[in-house]
């Protein structure tokens, strides 16, 4: 069964320093991958997302992702983060193979710090 | 684009009480809808989900189960609730694997 890791439960930093942000997943057919980003108490959003092309993303909020196929993770970065962005981030795999259902890691609680 | 939404925003509810929670989908048509659970500090659960009017799969056996009525409107209710059933729900919406799923702002039930 496809699933996806979220090493990190919590990452603590600066205002103003970078952040990457870790998913791995285990699959080896082709797939599609998210990050999406959930403030309290509401539902989700999506930040960006790879569907085939180039292996840099680039997304909303100044984030951006790297999939790399042979280490099968998809990496959430941003050079230079805000108080702002302090959410939880799940990042989400799904492919043509596993019909409808998408897969969710378990989150990453981003704090920014000031 | 797609717009989903939710009601209630909260709901407090005691134990063996029904349940009955509705989601609608605008903007779209034909959508795949889903049901997840989240729990607190934790990730989503799929419950259950729809690819079409009358269409539902479901993910994990518990007491709860969905319906999808119309092509835009999907239900998950309860006859009776159990504590373990509280949480924050959320609907989404979804047109595809290649495509992402679109929440709505989600539904906090606590059981009492």
């Amino acid at each position: 069964a496809q699933s996806v890791t979220q090493l990190d439960s919590q990452v603590p930093v600066f205002e103003e320093a970078p952040v990457e942000l870790r998913c791995n997943y285990s699959s080896s057919v082709s797939v599609y991958l998210f990050w999406y980003v959930q403030y309290p108490n509401q539902g989700l959003q999506l930040l960006l997302k790879y569907l085939s092309g180039s292996t840099l993303v680039k997304g909303i909020n100044g984030f951006e992702a790297e999939f790399n196929k042979s280490q099968t993770s998809f990496h959430l970065r941003k050079p230079s983060v805000h108080i702002s962005d302090t959410a939880e981030y799940f990042c989400a795999v799904t492919s043509r193979d596993y019909g409808q259902n998408f897969v969710f890691g378990p989150g990453t609680r981003l704090s920014v710090l000031p | 684009s797609q717009t989903i939404h939710q009601w209630p925003a909260t709901l407090v509810q005691p134990v063996g009480s029904p349940l009955s929670l509705e989601c609608t989908v605008e903007g779209t048509s034909n959508p795949n809808l889903y049901w997840y659970r989240q729990a607190a500090g934790r990730g989503l659960q799929l419950l259950f989900y729809s690819v079409g009017i009358g269409q539902i799969s479901s993910e994990v056996p518990q007491n709860l189960s969905a319906s999808r009525p119309q092509d835009r409107q999907f239900i998950l209710s309860s006859k009776k609730l159990l504590l373990s059933d509280s949480g924050f729900y959320l609907c989404a919406s979804g047109q595809g694997s290649n495509s992402p799923l679109h929440f709505g702002n989600g539904t906090r039930l606590t059981v009492t």
